[in-house]
């Protein structure tokens, strides 16, 4: 079975400029989860999905943030303008539905805003 | 509000020997899940191991057991025969709520940085 796949890997941009990242989870998995974790800290919440719907965004900073998930499957963060405290990795995870089930998680996207 | 903290920065254990990761969470729910996670230098999160709150039996997963004592609020990992592969971060992380009406946000604590040595 495929694992949540992520892309990019990597990026690099300057303050200001805008950048997405795409999130592709394990088939079937209902929910979707987005985590920023910044470095030496444990991840913390940005968004969670279920189906296409936003269940949780409530640490998601929306003048610069935005999250989507069309049709219930791929979703995309973006950031626009990014600031330098953007620098961070942005995790994907999900999992078959928000009961017991574990979140399994992607590589992550490392960013780095210069 | 949910809270984990791990109070150990970094661990060293020899190969092949025992260790003991440490976590305490505060919490007001009754239900409640708590998870073990390793994250290696590649970034990824790998889960190891899961408690429920009203499990009265400690979780075992192959070498990973925890440590459940819901009295005093903790849920040490434990790592039996140490090998060097186990070389990674550790995260404590845990979420509201227990069996079907558990709620899906993680809160992670700060994470502990583990080294084997040969």
């Amino acid at each position: 079975e495929a694992g949540v796949a992520q892309s990019p890997r990597y990026k690099i941009i300057e303050k200001r400029q805008s950048v997405a990242f795409w999130c592709n989870p394990i088939s079937g998995h209902a929910t979707l989860y987005w985590y920023q974790q910044i470095l030496g800290q444990g991840p913390k919440l940005l968004i969670q999905f279920q189906n296409n719907g936003v269940v949780d965004d409530s640490q998601l900073p929306k003048d610069r943030f935005s999250a989507e998930r069309l049709k219930g499957v791929d979703s995309t963060l973006k950031i626009q303008p990014a600031k330098l405290e953007d620098s961070a990795v942005y995790l994907c995870a999900s999992s078959f539905r928000a009961g017991v089930e574990t979140q399994y998680f992607g590589p992550g996207t490392r960013l780095l805003v210069l | 509000a949910q809270k984990i903290t791990q109070t150990q920065p970094g661990m060293f254990v020899q190969e092949k020997e025992a260790v003991t990761l440490d976590c305490t969470y505060d919490t007001s729910d009754q239900s409640y899940g708590l998870f073990w996670y390793k994250q290696p230098s590649s970034g990824e999160m790998i889960f190891l191991i899961y408690q429920g709150s009203y499990d009265e039996q400690n979780a075992t997963e192959g070498r990973y057991s925890l440590n459940f004592q819901k009295a005093r609020k903790s849920a040490n990992l434990v790592i039996s025969a140490s090998q060097l592969g186990d070389s990674a971060m550790y995260f404590c992380a845990m979420r509201k709520g227990a069996g079907g009406t558990s709620y899906g946000k993680l809160t992670f604590g700060q994470g502990t940085i583990l080294t084997v040595h040969p």
